[in-house]
């Protein structure tokens, strides 16, 4: 079973770009979540779909940050226009469930976006 | 707003040793507790924890949480080069299982 997939693994732009972050869930996975870890700091939360709907956004940064999920399955994150702070490692996490039980959630590699 | 603690940040030990890592976590509402290994990239599940007093085992490693004290331990017995990583502790708080992590411990083994 193919695990949790991100593109690109890695990302450099100059401050004032746009960049679009992939996501690939595992398959049949309802739950996407996007987490980011800037240098030196724990993972954050960042959003919450189930299926195509945005569960909780709570951790999205500011409206420069706008993450879709289309039909369900894959999801992307566009950031636009980057700034510096933006700089950091995107991890994209799956798991399965809709009750309220709780799933572990498995992570794909990250994308290292760098801003300069 | 909700909080997760490791210790060590850091710690450097001889093959075969054993190691105890730690866990403390401070939020509103919990449902578990997981820990990751994180090696290059993805960090990649290890436990996940909800009952307290029931340790979790798989090879070399095992976890157990304490809800009284708020805590979680993962322990590696007999350590080998390849433990070398980052162990992140997260806990599920439940509001959207949304997770928070730890900064993690940085566990290196040597020969």
């Amino acid at each position: 079973e193919a695990g949790v997939t991100q593109f690109p693994s890695h990302s450099v732009i100059e401050k004032g770009q746009t960049v679009t972050l992939r996501c690939d869930p595992i398959s049949g996975h309802d739950n996407l979540y996007w987490y980011r870890r800037v240098m030196g700091k724990e993972i954050k939360f960042l959003l919450h779909f189930v299926k195509e709907s945005k569960q909780d956004e709570s951790g999205m940064p500011n409206n420069r940050f706008l993450a879709e999920r289309t039909g369900g399955t894959y999801s992307t994150l566009k950031v636009q226009p980057a700034e510096l702070e933006d700089s950091g490692v995107y991890f994209c996490a799956s798991s399965q469930g809709l009750d309220r039980v709780t799933y572990e959630q498995y992570f794909g590699p990250g994308t290292r976006l760098t801003v300069t | 707003e909700d909080k997760v603690v490791q210790s060590p940040l850091s710690l450097v030990v001889h093959e075969g040793d054993t190691v105890t890592l730690n866990c403390s976590y401070e939020v509103t509402n919990f449902r578990s507790l997981l820990w990751y290994k994180q090696e290059k990239k993805a960090p990649t599940f290890l436990f996940m924890l909800t009952s307290s007093g029931i340790e979790k085992k798989s090879g070399r490693l095992s976890s157990i949480l304490d809800k009284k004290e708020l805590s979680s331990i993962l322990n590696i017995t007999a350590t080998q080069t390849g433990d070398s990583a980052i162990y992140l502790c997260a806990v599920d708080t439940g509001t959207a299982s949304k997770l928070t992590f730890g900064t993690g411990t940085r566990l290196q083994v040597t020969l």
